[in-house]
């Protein structure tokens, strides 16, 4: 059973970057695209970025190029992303999610989600 | 960027159909992708490819796409399938390759 274990929330201050990490088991990890999605307090939801592992190869939504970095370790089966330049509008739910067909399919397996609160 | 438009709210009563639509620039042209989300929940994929059910999603739940618009179908509709549900496609010719819609709020009455 594949499972998508995220890390635990955050509390930022504006101006500073955040890295949360989304770890796979039971699956092969470098075959599948992972994407990044958040969701803002009562808000839909928002695509962000994705990485194929096994190409170490990432791209992003245009909204986020510069700010925000996917990257993924394929000995440990981890995906991370890190979000800099962080203001209040960034307070969302982020998810890991992994594509089912490997590159562009349905997002059949999610990480539980990472609250990250941005505050000063 | 592509844009998926769906409305707001859908209302329904327990055993009647449910039909939830994600409108887009000839979307039949491309795949369709369809999540429900349970408060406080990840979403959870219910339909791939336009009508494809992961295993486990039961068969109440069906997906169509032509034209200009895409429908997620709920057949005999239960209070457990009250959720918010999700559009969304890959459009990889532009700067914005994920696309979800804004989200329908489906409402069993």
């Amino acid at each position: 059973q594949v499972q998508l274990v995220q890390s635990g929330a955050e509390v930022k201050k504006p101006g500073s970057s955040v890295k949360v990490s989304c770890k796979a088991s039971g699956g092969t990890f470098s075959s599948y695209t992972i994407s990044w999605v958040r969701q803002a307090p009562g808000q839909g939801l928002e695509w962000m970025g994705r990485i194929i592992p096994i190409l170490g190869i990432a791209n992003y939504a245009q909204k986020f190029q510069g700010r925000v970095t996917i990257t993924a370790d394929k000995s440990t089966s981890t995906a991370y992303m890190e979000l800099s330049s962080l203001r209040s509008e960034d307070t969302a739910v982020y998810y890991c999610a992994r594509d089912g067909s490997g590159y562009e399919g349905g997002l059949d397996y999610w990480g539980q989600g990472t609250l990250v609160t941005v505050s000063s | 960027s592509y844009v998926l438009t769906q409305p707001p709210s859908v209302s329904v009563a327990p055993g009647q159909t449910a039909r939830i639509t994600c409108g887009g620039n000839n979307i039949g042209s491309k795949s369709v992708h369809w999540y429900q989300q349970k408060p406080g929940q990840a979403p959870v994929l219910v339909v791939y490819d336009d009508s494809d059910r992961p295993s486990g999603i039961p068969e109440r739940f069906s997906g169509s796409n032509s034209g200009n618009t895409a429908t997620l179908t709920i057949s005999r509709v239960e209070a457990g399938d009250e959720a918010d549900y999700y559009c969304q496609v890959w459009d990889s010719s532009s700067d914005h390759p994920g696309v979800f819609g804004g989200g329908t709020k489906l409402t069993v009455l």
